[in-house]
């Protein structure tokens, strides 16, 4: 069983939609939680952290940790074209250990 | 304040061939990464730098693999000889403190072996 599950997807929805990104983790030791977004041909953006269970936002991004199902989401309000990117999960088995990320999943906003 | 930067963009090599991949990280970040991924995987660790001392190199996949920082800054990454499943992206991150996660990756060097 892979350490951070991501559905590859394509995800397409249209321009306005709310967007609903998950992944599933194994390893009880994560405790960080991060989303990275990455734009085709370019390296991984840091986009959002959380630390703990619970929602974190900032602007039209929330992400979602809920550890007793280790299951982490990302829901994009008033999609937008330019959010048309690769989302990937990632986390640290803890604070000194390489992140691990999941495949990623794309998606396209459609105007 | 630039980003962290990868040379070449993308290689095109045969299998047997060398080929050196260069990563300059944001100036001061003491913490250098590499990644990898590979068609249709996740993006997988390589190896960690702290300044110019290996942490960490429990992802190389193996001895053709040769990873460098002298002088702790820009760092290199050597495969010799090249072969066909060495084919992917790879990407160097950096970061200031070991900050859990807040890595800033460069564009990637796309490596085809042929």
């Amino acid at each position: 069983q892979k350490e951070v599950e991501q559905d590859p997807g394509p995800l397409s929805v249209p321009e306005g939609a709310i967007v609903s990104l998950n992944c599933t983790y194994s390893n009880s030791a994560f405790q960080y939680f991060m989303w990275y977004r990455q734009y085709s041909r370019k390296g991984p953006e840091l986009l959002m952290y959380t630390y703990s269970s619970g929602n974190k936002e900032d602007g039209r991004f929330t992400a979602q940790v809920d550890k007793s199902s280790k299951y982490i989401s990302l829901f994009i309000r008033d999609s937008q074209p330019s959010d048309s990117a690769t989302y990937l999960c990632a986390s640290p088995t803890s604070g000194n250990t390489p992140l691990v990320f999941g495949k990623g999943t794309r998606l396209s906003v459609i105007a | 304040e630039a980003g962290v930067t990868q040379f070449p963009s993308h290689s095109v090599i045969e299998k047997g061939q060398t080929v050196t991949l260069r990563c300059d990280p944001i100036s001061g970040h003491d913490n250098l990464y590499w990644y990898r991924r590979v068609m249709g995987k996740e993006i997988k660790f390589l190896l960690h730098f702290v300044k110019e001392s290996k942490q960490d190199e429990s992802g190389m996949p193996n001895n053709r693999f040769l990873a460098e920082r002298t002088g702790g800054t820009y760092s290199t990454l050597k495969v010799q000889p090249a072969e066909l499943e060495d084919s992917g992206v790879y990407f160097c991150a950096s970061s200031h403190m070991r900050a859990t996660g807040e890595l800033f990756f460069g564009e990637g060097s796309r490596l085809t072996v042929l």
